[in-house]
């Protein structure tokens, strides 16, 4: 357990709106990474931080913003939700070096109707 | 273009029954990562692997590393109902703080 929880663990909501998820750590890692997983994608990258205000793109970015004001807290916006986007997102730390291994959060259910 | 493939994709066997993943790429990887994930619930770390040629054992699961540290395999003896899964490996490289994903292999183990 690497002290990762998201929020909400479900929502639903409608085209256009604008939706914020929530990852936050207890254990003061650098990186931090947002996915989505989709059957038959797997889990894509969308956005990864590596550090306070320091932020970059994953292969998935298109309509995607983030934030990271503190280390703790990593967020993930959809400006305008679409239903292309409906989806399974997970969170991510990164423990260091030397193995790069990432521990999950366990999820965020995002249905967009 | 995919650079990590695993294979089967989909796996469907009876209880007792030993099996093997396989994790293949064309591209050399610092650190691979195995993990195994529950409906619901987010991918859990099984093992790291680090040094070409490297095997960890996981109680009744090995993991091994290639020589070229281009691939991976994952072995279970006499697989048990709470083996069922979707298993992902994942691979490093170097500098590049991102890991990347292969799609899965969704285990099913019938009692």
């Amino acid at each position: 357990d690497a002290g990762i929880t998201q929020s909400p663990r479900h929502k639903v909501t409608e085209t256009g709106t604008p939706v914020t998820l929530r990852c936050h750590q207890t254990e003061n890692h650098r990186y931090m990474y947002w996915y989505r997983q989709d059957p038959g994608h797997g889990l894509r990258l969308i956005h990864y931080s590596y550090g306070v205000k320091d932020t970059d793109k994953g292969e998935v970015s298109d309509g995607y913003s983030v934030s990271r004001s503190k280390t703790e807290d990593f967020l993930l916006t959809l400006e305008s939700a679409t239903s292309s986007q409906t989806s399974v997102y997970f969170c991510a730390i990164r423990q260091g070096a030397p193995t790069d291994t990432q521990y999950f959060g366990p999820g965020t259910r995002l249905t967009v109707l | 273009t995919q650079l990590l493939e695993q294979s089967p994709q989909f796996l469907s066997i009876q209880e007792g029954e030993n099996l093997t993943v396989y994790c293949n790429s064309s591209s050399v990887f610092s650190s691979l990562q195995w993990y195994r994930q529950e409906p619901g619930e987010g991918p859990v770390l099984l093992v790291t692997v680090v040094t070409g040629g490297e095997v960890k054992k996981l109680k009744r699961l090995t993991f091994q590393f290639g020589d070229a540290r281009k691939d991976s395999s994952l072995h279970i003896t006499a697989a048990q109902p709470g083996d069922t899964g979707l298993y992902l490996c994942a691979g490093a490289r170097g500098s590049n703080y991102k890991l990347t994903f292969g799609k899965g292999t969704l285990l099913t183990v019938n009692p």
